[in-house]
């Protein structure tokens, strides 16, 4: 079974510091893996994926990640935090089998707070 | 037209009530779901339908009970809700990569979600 965790439900960072959210992935095989982020009272957003081109992989709001294999690790960053990426974020993981029809696994999510 | 879009946004109703959510997407999307987020939680799937077909139920109770009447429509009818039943629910799509099964190695595009109240 496919799973993932997120190390730290609650982060913490300045305006203009390093976001590092964390995620580590648990499967059989090469998985599917992404990031989403959810705003108060919204849906969630795709930020970006990893379906196995290059592992470092850039998506929207000037976020990155990079899947480590060897660390079983897809790691959320940006450089330089801005007031309005304060919210949720979600890492998921999809089995590539056709048995799995589609379903993606969420983490627990990580709260991202933005001090001024 | 890159949106999926849920109505109502919130919906209150009682534990006698029969009412339905719906969730509309015009992206030529052949795989959607329903999800379930309680506050301060991950999503958790309800439903897959890939190709108008139901192809997963989550064990879900049968007071939910899903319809995809064609390829950009999505319903969620709902009867006998008890409070906890409370939750934000949100349908999502994705396209289909392969014949038979979704494997939405794109990502869902998720909507903005029902938030229902069960009094």
């Amino acid at each position: 079974a496919q799973s993932v965790t997120q190390l730290g439900s609650h982060v913490s960072v300045s305006e203009g510091a390093l976001v590092l959210l964390r995620c580590n992935y648990s499967s059989s095989v090469p998985p599917y893996l992404f990031w989403y982020v959810q705003y108060p009272n919204q849906g969630l957003q795709l930020l970006l994926k990893y379906t196995s081109a290059a592992t470092l992989v850039k998506g929207i709001n000037g976020f990155e990640a990079e899947f480590k294999k060897s660390e079983t690790s897809f790691h959320l960053t940006k450089p330089s935090a801005h007031m309005s990426d304060a919210a949720e974020y979600f890492c998921a993981v999809s089995d590539r089998r056709r048995t799995n029809a589609g379903k993606s696994t969420f983490g627990d999510g990580t709260t991202l707070t933005v001090k001024p | 037209d890159t949106e999926v879009t849920q109505t109502p946004k919130h919906l209150v109703m009682g534990m006698t009530n029969k009412k339905s959510l719906k969730c509309e997407q015009h992206m030529g999307h052949r795989a959607m779901y329903w999800y379930k987020q309680k506050a301060k939680k991950p999503p958790e799937l309800m439903f897959v339908y890939s190709y108008e077909k139901l192809s997963i139920n989550e064990s879900v109770p049968s007071r939910f009970s899903p319809e995809c009447p064609n390829s950009s429509l999505l319903n969620l009818h709902l009867h006998a809700l008890q409070p906890e039943d409370s939750a934000l629910y949100l349908c999502a799509s994705s396209p289909i990569n392969g014949q038979k099964s979704p494997r939405p190695l794109h990502g869902y595009t998720f909507g903005s979600g029902t938030r229902l109240t069960v009094v």
